[in-house]
This record gives C-alpha cells, structure tokens and sequence, in this order.
C-alpha cells in the first residue's frame, strides 16, 4: 500500500519568509496529489491539486510542485502570515493514472506556524 | 449550500455502549467518505460510498464498525460496543468528482468521540 511521509510534525518560521513542506510517498506515482489546510477543531479544507503530468501549480502565495522521479512534492507559502497557521496534510489518489480512484490516502501532516 | 453536517459534535460514552455518529452530505454529492484521525495515526479512510452503496469498507477496523447509507442525504456510522481506542474525530466528507476536475473532498466538522 501506498506509504506517505511529511518531512516534519512541525515547522515554524519567520512572518513574511518562504514556509516550504515536503510530502514524499513511496510505491507507485499516484494521479494527482492534493493538499488541504487543516485549523484546529475543524475538518480539512482543499487547496490545490496538482496532476502526475504537471511539474508546478500556483494559487495566490502557494505553489506546489511534483516531481514522480523522486517520489516527492513539494508545497510553498510566500510571504507567509500568521494566518497562515494551520495544518497542512498530503493527500494521494490510490489509483495508477488517469482520472483517479476518488479515494484518497492522507500524510499525517505538518503543523506550520508563522511567527510575527 | 451549508456544506456536509455532522452530529453530535461532541459525544462522550463509557465502553461498551453503542456509538451513532450522522452525516449529512452536501447534496449533489454522490460520494461519501467516513475518516478517523487520532495524533498516533492521522487521518484515516474507514468506507466509502458511491451512490449509496459502500464501494471499499478495507479501512473499517473489526466487526464493532459499521456504517450505512440509506439514502442520498444520510450516512451513519455505528460502534458497538465501543472501546477507549475507538476515541477519535471522526470525520464524514463529500465529493462529486465527475463534476469537479479537482475532485476535492468537502469535509465535515467532525465528531469527537471520548470512550471511557
């Protein structure tokens, strides 16, 4: 089955600099990968999706990338605020290619805080 | 819309006695997802649904779980009996993939289970 690693639990940084998160998976590269944004004492809400034949998509001050050579994507946050704290999770479609499974396998997440 | 709804939001039991947690998907959606998510194992897939019928129940832990969907607008998911590991948030979702190109999951407030 499909394993999923976010570098780290926890990830503080400086209000205004760049927070960069990793989210490595091991077996097969899935269809696409999502990322979602979790607050305390709240379910996650979706962010991006990113498709196993793109390298890079932007959504305001986030930017994911996914590189299938090395089993690995990567999720930006510029100009980041305090706001922006929260949990952030990986999440990955189990099927090969093509349109996805629908059903999705999570990372447990990393916690990021952004520090005025 | 006002988005998937669960109940309770907060339910405390001692083991042994029965567990009903509700969800109520967004309308139009035609898959329903049950997680649980606790520190030690994060967010994970129990069963899911595709037009009310469950499509992979693989992730429900042991026969004490079930979960049904009698209808569009209604899914519960049942322990009995309950036992202190089942204490979790316990999170329903909604999606409608062939609609939506990014096939995000809507999730719901959650359930907070404490068993005693």
């Amino acid at each position: 089955s499909q394993k999923i690693e976010q570098n780290s639990e926890a990830l503080n940084i400086q209000e205004g600099k760049t927070a960069t998160l990793t989210c490595n998976y091991t077996n097969y590269s899935p269809a696409y990968l999502q990322w979602y944004r979790q607050d305390p004492g709240r379910g996650p809400v979706f962010l991006l999706l990113i498709r196993e034949n793109e390298k890079e998509k932007r959504k305001e001050r986030l930017k994911v990338t996914f590189d299938t050579t090395l089993k690995q994507s990567l999720f930006h946050i510029t100009a980041s605020q305090p706001a922006d704290s929260a949990t952030y999770l990986c999440a990955l479609d189990y099927a090969y290619s093509g349109a996805g499974s629908y059903q999705l396998t999570f990372g447990k997440g990393t916690k990021l805080s952004v520090i005025p | 819309d006002a988005g998937v709804i669960q109940s309770p939001r907060h339910e405390v039991t001692e083991m042994g006695q029965e567990v009903t947690l509700r969800c109520k998907p967004i309308s139009g959606h035609d898959y329903l997802f049950w997680y649980r998510q606790t520190m030690m194992r994060g967010l994970e897939l129990l069963i899911y649904f595709n037009n009310n019928v469950p499509i992979d129940d693989s992730g429900m832990p042991e026969d004490r779980f079930s979960a049904k969907m009698p209808n569009a607008s209604f899914s519960t998911l049942k322990i009995q009996p309950s036992e202190p590991r089942d204490s979790a948030v316990y999170f329903c979702a909604s999606s409608d993939p062939l609609a939506d190109s990014y096939n995000e999951q809507f999730f719901g407030p959650g359930t907070r289970l404490t068993v005693l």
